[in-house]
């Protein structure tokens, strides 16, 4: 069966840093791949979507890298704020139409 | 634009009643609704997929009878818990697929808290 990990380890980084989040899978590569951010007691927030053949994309202060050699995805988040901290989690999904399965999230905490 | 509700967003009940959660896509059309839960400092666990029109499709392990899903139009999905016990004390969240990107996305509603005591 599929596993999606995340670092379950808390993130703390001070203000101004980059934090880097990775996201692993095992076996067959997801059509797409998407981020979110959750809050205490939140339903999660849409972040970005990178499909299979994509190696980056970029919003703002956010890029999401998408290696599929290393099943791997990286999630950075550039200039780091304290507003920055929560719950990030990435979700896959193995074909177009497909139910999105979600990682167990990291906690990223930046201090300023 | 692609704003989901849920309401209520916090519901206490007895045990052995039934609590309806209801979820809304606020301005957008959304097919496919999906349920999940989650417990604290976990993640969020699917458990049905609903189309609009059509049964639930449930995850395995997950009771169709205890958690009854009805999704009558495109912008409204409820979520019934049925004969309610401690154990199904939860954070439930709804989530619509999906204005942008083809569809791809899910927008989530900020989720129910339900304690059943």
């Amino acid at each position: 069966s599929q596993k999606i990990e995340q670092n379950s380890e808390a993130l703390n980084i001070q203000e101004g840093k980059t934090a880097t989040l990775t996201c692993n899978y095992t076996n067959y590569s997801p059509a797409y791949l998407q981020w979110y951010r959750q809050d205490p007691g939140r339903g999660p927030v849409f972040l970005l979507l990178i499909r299979e053949n994509e190696k980056e994309k970029r919003k703002e202060r956010l890029k999401v890298t998408f290696d599929t050699t290393l099943k791997q995805s990286l999630f950075h988040i550039t200039a780091s704020q304290p507003a920055d901290s929560a719950t990030y989690l990435c979700a896959l999904a193995w074909n177009a139409g497909n139910m999105l399965t979600f990682g167990g999230g990291t906690r990223l905490m930046v201090k300023p | 634009g692609a704003v989901v509700s849920q309401h209520p967003s916090r519901v206490i009940c007895k045990s052995g009643t039934s609590v309806k959660i209801e979820c809304r896509s606020l301005d957008f059309q959304a097919t496919t609704m999906f349920w999940y839960r989650q417990f604290p400092k976990q993640s969020l666990m699917l458990m049905a997929t609903s189309n609009e029109g059509s049964k639930a499709t449930y995850e395995q392990g997950v009771e169709k009878d205890k958690f009854l899903i009805n999704h009558a139009s495109l912008t409204l999905s409820t979520l019934t818990v049925t004969s309610a016990h401690p154990e199904d004390s939860s954070f439930y969240i709804c989530s619509a697929r999906g204005a942008g990107e083809v569809g791809y996305e899910q927008y989530f509603g900020p989720g129910t808290r339900l304690t059943v005591t």
